[in-house]
C-alpha cells in the first residue's frame, strides 16, 4: 500500500538537544511538506520541497532545518534554536504543488 | 493577506442531526478550496474538494459548495454517526503556487 510514513509517533528530549523527524512517502510526489499543528490552530507550513534537493521555507521556519536528498525522504531536524519545540509535527505529500496532499500520521515531539 | 476561518467548536452533536460547519475565506485570487477531516491522534485526510465558484465537492455524506458571491465553504452532512467525530480543516490554495492556508480547524463530537 502506498502512503506516508513518519517515525516515532512519540518523541522526548531534552532542552538543548537536537532532534531529527523522519518522513518517507512512496507515493512517487515530487513534493513534500512539513507541518507544525499546536492545540486550537491550524496547519502552519514550516518547510516544503517541491523536487529533490531543493527546498523552501515556510511561514515558520526558525530553529527547524531539512534536507531532501531522495524523492522519497524529507527529514525535519528541530534544533536547539527552537524556542517552543514541544508540538504535533506533520509531513504531507502531493503529485506537484498542491492543496490536495496526503498526510502521514504525524509525530508528537515533547521537549522538557 | 488570505486567509480561512473557521466557525469555533467544538460542535456536539447527537447521531442522525444535521451538521454544518462554516467556512469563509478571505482570497485576492481565485483558488481551490478543500475540507480536511483528521482523527483522533492522526494525520489530516482530504475528505473534498472544490476548484471553482459553484462547484459542489462531495463524499462520504459530506458536502460543500464553493460560494465566490459569500466567499465562503460551508461543510454539511445531512446525518451524522459518532464515527464523524473528529476535527475538520477548512483550506484554500492558489494553483501555480505552493502554500496551503488552513483554517484553525472544528472539533466535531457526535454522541450516540
Amino acid at each position: 500500500d502506498g502512503g506516508i510514513t513518519q517515525s516515532p509517533k512519540y518523541l522526548f528530549r531534552k532542552e538543548g538537544q537536537n532532534v531529527t523527524l523522519s518522513c518517507e512517502q512512496n507515493l512517487n510526489h515530487d513534493a513534500m511538506y512539513w507541518y507544525r499543528q499546536d492545540p486550537g490552530q491550524g496547519l502552519r507550513l514550516i518547510y516544503y520541497s517541491q523536487i529533490v534537493n531543493d527546498f523552501q521555507k515556510g511561514d515558520i521556519a526558525e530553529g527547524y532545518s531539512v534536507s531532501r536528498e531522495k524523492k522519497e525522504s524529507f527529514p525535519l531536524t528541530v534544533t536547539s534554536a527552537q524556542k517552543n519545540p514541544t508540538a504535533f509535527y506533520l509531513c504531507a505529500s502531493s503529485i506537484g504543488p498542491s492543496g490536495e496532499q496526503y498526510f502521514g500520521p504525524g509525530t508528537r515531539l515533547t521537549v522538557t | 493577506g488570505d486567509s480561512v476561518t473557521q466557525m469555533e467548536g467544538p460542535v456536539t452533536l447527537s447521531e442522525e442531526a444535521f451538521l454544518t460547519i462554516n467556512c469563509t475565506y478571505t482570497a485576492t485570487g481565485y483558488p481551490s478550496l478543500f475540507w480536511y477531516v483528521q482523527y483522533p491522534g492522526e494525520g489530516l485526510q482530504l475528505l473534498l474538494k472544490a476548484t471553482k465558484a459553484d462547484d459542489k465537492g462531495s463524499n462520504k455524506g459530506f458536502e460543500a459548495t464553493y460560494r465566490k458571491e459569500t466567499t465562503s465553504f460551508h461543510l454539511e452532512k445531512g446525518s451524522v454517526q459518532v464515527s464523524d467525530s473528529a476535527v475538520y480543516f477548512c483550506a484554500l490554495f492558489y494553483t501555480g503556487g505552493f502554500k496551503t492556508i488552513f483554517g484553525a480547524g472544528t472539533r466535531l463530537f457526535v454522541k450516540a
